[in-house]
């Protein structure tokens, strides 16, 4: 089984600033991959960033890092110089390969506020 | 290229009925899953199907049941219906197999049971 915590139920941040979001995980699966995904007002699950459990390089995708950590089990996802437009809610989740990382497992969720 | 769509957007039923979600995912995609997010329980997984089989099954009672059809298109059932039920279930595709090809979500059909 797998299990994603995501500590901080809110953050707030200000434009043009970066923030981390925390994600820790835990999973007996030797493979597996984990992902950020962001969820808006309007509830569409859009996909940010993934990162393969054997990747030795941190990903990165635009203005969205993930600082994969494996042997602390952590994943957290770095945005860079924020947007008032990335005010949403944001998930971690992983899924194990051998599920075809079709089986996504979610965390609860960080709520991210941007002000100007 | 379009994206996954899923209808209908918006259902009320009432206790003790069934219903049928429909998800269409994107064209090429033969991999669809389905989530249900509440707020108490967030985001739970539900089932994968993948080329008309049952692939993965979360942990959800025999009530929730679905099915994908050759071109990929998969419905999901919900037959006795709990006020618990009332959620926004999500269905996502995918080309299996590779996460540099992740799933990508429809805007979901909310449930409101009375």
């Amino acid at each position: 089984a797998q299990k994603i915590t995501q500590t901080q139920p809110g953050m707030f941040v200000q434009e043009k600033e970066a923030v981390t979001l925390d994600c820790t995980y835990d999973t007996s699966d030797p493979s597996y991959g984990l992902f950020w995904y962001k969820q808006p007002s309007s509830g569409e699950m859009i996909f940010l960033i993934y990162q393969g459990s054997y990747d030795q390089q941190n990903a990165t995708e635009g203005r969205y890092s993930l600082n994969f950590q494996k042997a602390r089990k952590s994943a957290n996802l770095v945005i860079s110089a924020s947007q008032l437009g990335d005010s949403a809610m944001y998930f971690c989740a992983m899924s194990p390969m051998n599920s075809g990382y079709s089986t996504l497992t979610f965390g609860k969720g960080t709520m991210l506020l941007v002000s100007p | 290229k379009a994206g996954v769509t899923q209808t209908p957007r918006y259902l009320i039923k009432t206790r003790g009925q069934q219903v049928t979600l429909s998800c269409s995912p994107i064209s090429g995609h033969r991999s669809v899953s389905w989530y249900q997010q509440t707020p108490g329980q967030g985001l739970q997984f539900l089932f994968e199907y993948f080329s008309e089989t049952q692939r993965n099954k979360g942990n959800f009672p025999g009530r929730f049941s679905g099915r994908q059809f050759s071109n990929s298109r998969s419905e999901m059932n919900v037959s006795t219906l709990e006020l618990g039920d009332s959620a926004l279930y999500l269905c996502a595709s995918s080309l299996a197999g590779d996460p540099n090809q992740p799933q990508h979500f429809g805007d979901g059909t909310r449930l409101s049971i009375l």
